[in-house]
């Protein structure tokens, strides 16, 4: 069974820029979370998706969105991108909504760098 | 304020020894908790999962403990191997969280 899907892995965008990262979750799967990890941070909850509705969402500006398409692929935009959005983003499914009793399995991340 | 915490960012430990990793937490709500290992450039791979309402959870060479009372739990790696050599998160969920919560990560170092 295939896991899940990130593309691109590794993109370099300008500042003021916005970027489309995509995320196919394992299939069966219905729910997509985003997670951003810097090596301040650590792994930063950014939302979850299950059927095509946003269920949570974590402390990000609205400049993070997201979407899910109803074959349960997901994307997460950043607009007016800025020098501190550089991060890994993580996508993770799950077959259930919500990390309740729940394992959650990552991609392997896209690698964003804003210059 | 961190409701998960790894206070150790690395650890060094001889291949075919023990490693144990630590991980804190202060939401007494959270239920359900999760060590995944992470390499370079990719991301973190689950490892073990464990719930509230168990105080230990086996897998292989790795097994998780966790102490409600103590509001800690930690993996144990036994024996250690130098393919261990990566970085360990340890996560939470529960209560009001939706989401993992997750600690900083630990370093782990697995010297032949």
């Amino acid at each position: 069974k295939a896991g899940v899907t990130q593309t691109p892995r590794y993109l370099i965008k300008t500042r003021g820029q916005q970027v489309t990262l995509s995320c196919s979750p394992i299939s069966g799967h219905r729910s997509v979370s985003w997670y951003q990890q810097t090596p301040g941070q650590g792994l930063q909850f950014l939302f979850e998706y299950f059927s095509e509705t946003q269920r949570n969402k974590g402390n990000f500006p609205g400049r993070f969105s997201g979407r899910q398409f109803s074959n349960s692929r997901s994307e997460m935009n950043v607009s007016t991108l800025e020098l501190g959005d550089s991060a890994l983003y993580l996508c993770a499914s799950s077959s259930l909504q919500g990390a309740f009793g729940n394992t959650i399995y990552f991609g392997e991340g896209s690698w964003l760098t804003v210059v | 304020d961190q409701q998960v915490k790894q206070n150790s960012p690395s650890l060094s430990v001889q291949e075919g020894r023990i490693s144990i990793l630590n991980c804190d937490y202060t939401n007494s709500m959270f239920d359900y908790f999760l060590w995944y290992k992470k390499y370079p450039a990719e991301g973190p791979t689950f490892l073990i999962s464990i719930s509230s309402i168990k105080d230990k959870n086996e897998d292989g060479r790795f097994t998780v403990f966790l102490n409600k009372s103590a509001k800690h739990l930690s993996l144990h790696i036994v024996p250690s191997q130098p393919g261990d050599s990566a970085v360990y998160f340890c996560a939470a969920s529960g209560g009001s969280q939706g989401n993992l919560i997750f600690g900083k990560g630990t370093k782990l170092s697995v010297k032949p």
